[in-house]
């Protein structure tokens, strides 16, 4: 049971260049989340996906975009990289999108370099 | 104001004391509080949730909530130089937010 896979692992940029972030879950959850993690931020939620079918903006969803393939898969894609999008990149899914206990769980990350 | 806070630490303590996480919010419609340790390099994983005022244990931890004080707090008993990380709190009102987390250095 892998639980949330995310792909690549690690990746280097450089400014304009575009690239799409793959996540997928084999937990039979509904939704599906993308956020990023810089020092001292916290994390910041990019963009979700309450249910197969859609998508909506979190806090800082300027710069990139996304794909609910199917229920299993949630890509994350940045058109024109651009340094300020360096960052650790982490899927997660839940069962539920509006469940009033909504825990969440996390791939291992992708840490994105942008030259 | 920042929509959850917490003291970014570092918070050390020596093994085997008890280490107090604190977290405060803005939104009272919050609902649902949660902690996430995650160690360096890793991922954030769910070590407790809570949604009552009151405090739920689980183990060596204890969450305290008080929502007219708008404030979560984790406590970690006998605590081990495994439980060195950062925790993040994460509160859900609307939507799911983030503290910038506290990280904790458990020294033997």
């Amino acid at each position: 049971n892998a639980g949330v896979t995310q792909t690549p692992k690690f990746q280097v940029l450089k400014t304009g260049q575009s690239m799409t972030l793959q996540c997928a879950q084999d937990m039979n959850h509904n939704s599906m989340y993308w956020y990023r993690q810089d020092p001292g931020m916290g994390l910041r939620l990019i963009y979700y996906s309450a249910s197969e079918g859609t998508t909506d903006k979190g806090e800082v969803p300027n710069g990139y975009n996304v794909s609910r393939l199917n229920k299993r898969e949630f890509s994350l894609r940045l058109e024109s990289a651009a340094p300020s999008q360096t960052s650790v990149y982490f899927c997660a899914s839940s069962e539920f999108g509006t469940g009033w206990v909504q825990p969440q769980h996390f791939g291992d990350g992708t840490r994105l370099s942008i030259l | 104001q920042k929509e959850v806070e917490q003291n970014s630490g570092p918070l050390s303590v020596p093994e085997g004391a008890i280490a107090s996480l604190n977290c405060t919010y803005s939104d009272r419609g919050s609902q649902s509080f949660f902690w996430y340790r995650q160690y360096s390099g890793k991922s954030p994983e769910l070590i407790m949730f809570i949604y009552s005022n009151g405090d739920k244990e689980d183990g060596r931890f204890t969450a305290q909530l008080n929502k007219a004080s708008q404030y979560v707090s984790l406590l970690i008993r006998d605590s081990q130089p495994s439980d060195s990380a950062t925790y993040l709190c994460a509160v859900k009102g609307g939507k799911l937010i983030f503290g910038q987390g506290t990280e904790l250095s458990v020294k033997p």
